[in-house]
C-alpha cells in the first residue's frame, strides 16, 4: 500500500514569509507526527495528533509554528515569518497507536531552506 | 525530559568488520523502536522491542533489549557498506541523536 507522502519535497523561501508543508498519512492511522531535523542531528519532536484528541504540541519551537490535521487524514504544518533558522528538513510520520505500539512510518521529508 | 542517549555519536569502520551501536534511558522503554535513516529520506523502522532481555535478529543485525528495560543494543555482523546511514532508537516521540554508521569498501 502507499507510504506516507509529504509535499512539496523541497521549498526555498525568503526570510519573513510564511510556508505550508502537507503531510498525507497512512490510510487508517491514528496518529500522526511533525519532527525537525536539522542538518547532521537527530529527530526534534514537534507536535502529535491522535484521533480526535487535542494535539500534544508540546514540541513546537515558537508560536510562529502550527499544525492542522483534518479528521484522520491530511495534515499541515504552517511555519509562518520564517527565520534562517528554521532552514531543516521536516519529517512527517504516521502511526497505528495503540493498535502496533509506537512503531512510525516516515515519509520523505520537506527540505525547508530559508534564505 | 526524559532523555534517550546513543552511543557512539560517529563511528567509521571496515567492510566486514563487526559493531555495536546503543540507546540508553535514564527511565523504562514503553517500548523500542530502531530506525535506519539514510542521506535524503525518512527513517526507516527496522525493529520494536518490548518485553525485557528479548533479543531479535534480522539477518545480520542483532538487537537486545536489556532486562530493565532501560537500555538496548543493535550488533552488526559482518558489515557491509549497505549498512551506511544515521541508526535511531526511538520510545513513541522521543528519539535519541543517532549514530551515524559509515562502511568503507
Amino acid at each position: 500500500g502507499a507510504g506516507v507522502s509529504q509535499s512539496p519535497s523541497n521549498k526555498v523561501t525568503e526570510k519573513g514569509k510564511d510556508v505550508e508543508l502537507r503531510c498525507d498519512p497512512i490510510s487508517g492511522h491514528t496518529a500522526l507526527y511533525w519532527y525537525r531535523q536539522r542538518l547532521g542531528q537527530g529527530l526534534e519532536f514537534l507536535i502529535y495528533f491522535q484521533g480526535n484528541s487535542a494535539p500534544d504540541k508540546s514540541g513546537l519551537p515558537s508560536d510562529r509554528f502550527s499544525a492542522e490535521r483534518t479528521g484522520e487524514s491530511v495534515s499541515t504544518l504552517t511555519i509562518q515569518r520564517t527565520q534562517q533558522e528554521d532552514s531543516a528538513v521536516y519529517l512527517c510520520a504516521s502511526s497505528r497507536k495503540g493498535q502496533g505500539g509506537y512503531e512510525q512510518y516516515f515519509g520523505p521529508g520537506t527540505r525547508l531552506t530559508v534564505t | 525530559t526524559q532523555l534517550l542517549e546513543q552511543s557512539p555519536q560517529f563511528l567509521s569502520i571496515q567492510e566486514g568488520e563487526n559493531l555495536t551501536v546503543y540507546c540508553n534511558s535514564s527511565s523504562v522503554f514503553s517500548s523500542l523502536q530502531w530506525y535506519r535513516q539514510e542521506p535524503g529520506e525518512g527513517p526507516v523502522l527496522l525493529v520494536t522491542v518490548v518485553t525485557g532481555g528479548e533479543v531479535k535478529k534480522l539477518k545480520r543485525l542483532t538487537f537486545q533489549f536489556g532486562d530493565a528495560r532501560k537500555d538496548s543494543s543493535l550488533h552488526i555482523t559482518a558489515a557491509q557498506p549497505g549498512d551506511t546511514g544515521l541508526y535511531l532508537c526511538g520510545d513513541d516521540m522521543r528519539f535519541g541523536a543517532g549514530t551515524r554508521l559509515t562502511v568503507k569498501p
